[in-house]
Formats: structure tokens, C-alpha cells, sequence
């Protein structure tokens, strides 16, 4: 059984660009949420999506946004992007929303300079 | 608002001794607990959970956690330390159907030969 899949694993842009990040879930998971790790602020919660709907977000402005494909698949987009936003950014899924132990990905590490 | 803490970034033990890692809680209503791994460059990998029912848990890879409501805490334990147990710990809590997982700091864990 495949498990959470990260697109691009390493990522280098520079300052006020945007960029995309992928993921794709566990097979019959519905549930996606992205996290942001930093050595200063250790891992965060973005958002989460159910059913191509987002269901709950964290603490981050709005140039981080995300969406829900009709197969679960998710993406997540940072614009005007700045140096704080080096990160590694993981993404988790699970079958239903809640949080019955996610499985995380191994994560995009997104260098921005 | 939730929280955790864990109380150690660093903890270092001899191969073959007991791990012991704290974690304490925070939480306004009943909550679920978690324990994820995290080797350099990877995800997070789920240890355990304890979500209702029997306040011990076991794991993977033989470790065990305990909830215990009248201390808010949820420290994990192995009986005896293998090199391959170096790595990052973190403890995190949600919420009751939350869809959202809270951290803690993290504790290193080293494992001394």
C-alpha cells in the first residue's frame, strides 16, 4: 500500500515567487492536512480538507492557501513568498476527518532565497 | 486552547537503558494523544495513540505510553534502548474529532553506545 506521496521533495525559490506543492493521499483517504515545520516555530498546523472542502486552518496569513482535488489529491500554494517560509512542509492524510492518527509524508523542504 | 509541552529538547541515554520522554497536556475538553518519530529527513511516523478506553498504550517498535488525567500527561517509555531509537520525538493532542493535531517541541532522543 502506497503511502502519502510529496511533490517536489526539495524546492529552491526565490523571494516573491509563488510556488505550488503537491500531495497525495493514502488510497480511500479523504482527509488532507499540510503542516509547517521550522526550527523556530516547530510544526504547525495550515489547514486541513475533507471531501474538496476546508475544514479548519491555522494561524497563517492568506498567501497560504490550499485546495482538494475530487480524488483527495491536494495541493497547497504560497505567494509572495519570503524567507521565513523555509520550511519543510508535510502533509498528512487520514480515511475521514479527525484526527485518528494521521500518516504523514516525508515532506517538501522549501528553501526560499 | 490546547498546548504541549515537553519537557527535556534533549535526552540521552545508554544503549539497553530505560527511555523515559515527557510530555503534559493541555486541553479544555477530553482529549486524544499522540506520539510521532521523526528521523532527519523524513515525515512523521505514528508511534501510538490514545484515543478511549485503556490508559496504557502500546506502540511500534516497543515503546508504551501512559494517560494519566489527573497529571495531563502522556510520557512515553521503553524498557530497554536500541541505537536505532535516535531520533526526534513529539507528542501532540487534539481535540475529540478535531481534525487539527497540536505539538510539542519536540525532545531528541540520543542513544549512547
Amino acid at each position: 500500500k502506497a503511502g502519502v506521496t510529496q511533490t517536489p521533495r526539495y524546492l529552491i525559490k526565490t523571494r516573491g515567487q509563488q510556488v505550488t506543492l503537491s500531495c497525495s493521499p493514502i488510497s480511500g483517504h479523504r482527509s488532507v492536512s499540510w503542516y509547517q515545520q521550522t526550527p523556530g516555530q516547530g510544526l504547525q498546523f495550515l489547514f486541513e480538507y475533507f471531501s474538496e472542502t476546508q475544514r479548519n486552518k491555522g494561524n497563517f496569513p492568506g498567501r497560504f492557501s490550499g485546495r482538494q482535488f475530487s480524488n483527495s489529491r491536494s495541493e497547497m500554494n504560497v505567494s509572495t513568498l519570503e524567507l521565513g517560509d523555509s520550511a519543510l512542509y508535510l502533509c498528512a492524510s487520514s480515511p475521514r476527518t479527525g484526527s485518528y492518527g494521521y500518516t504523514f509524508g516525508s515532506g517538501t523542504r522549501l528553501t526560499v532565497v | 486552547a490546547q498546548s504541549v509541552t515537553q519537557l527535556g529538547s534533549h535526552v540521552s541515554v545508554s544503549e539497553g537503558a530505560l527511555v523515559l520522554l515527557r510530555c503534559n497536556y493541555s486541553s479544555s475538553v477530553p482529549p486524544y494523544l499522540f506520539w510521532y518519530v521523526q528521523y532527519p529527513n523524513q515525515g512523521l511516523q505514528l508511534l501510538l495513540k490514545y484515543t478511549t478506553g485503556a490508559t496504557l498504550v502500546k506502540g511500534i517498535n516497543g515503546f508504551e505510553a501512559e494517560f494519566k488525567k489527573s497529571e495531563t500527561s502522556f510520557h512515553l517509555t521503553k524498557p530497554s534502548a536500541h541505537m536505532s531509537d535516535a531520533a526526534e520525538y513529539f507528542c501532540a493532542v487534539s481535540d475529540r474529532g478535531g481534525n487539527k493535531l497540536v505539538f510539542g517541541a519536540g525532545t531528541i532522543l540520543r542513544v549512547k553506545s
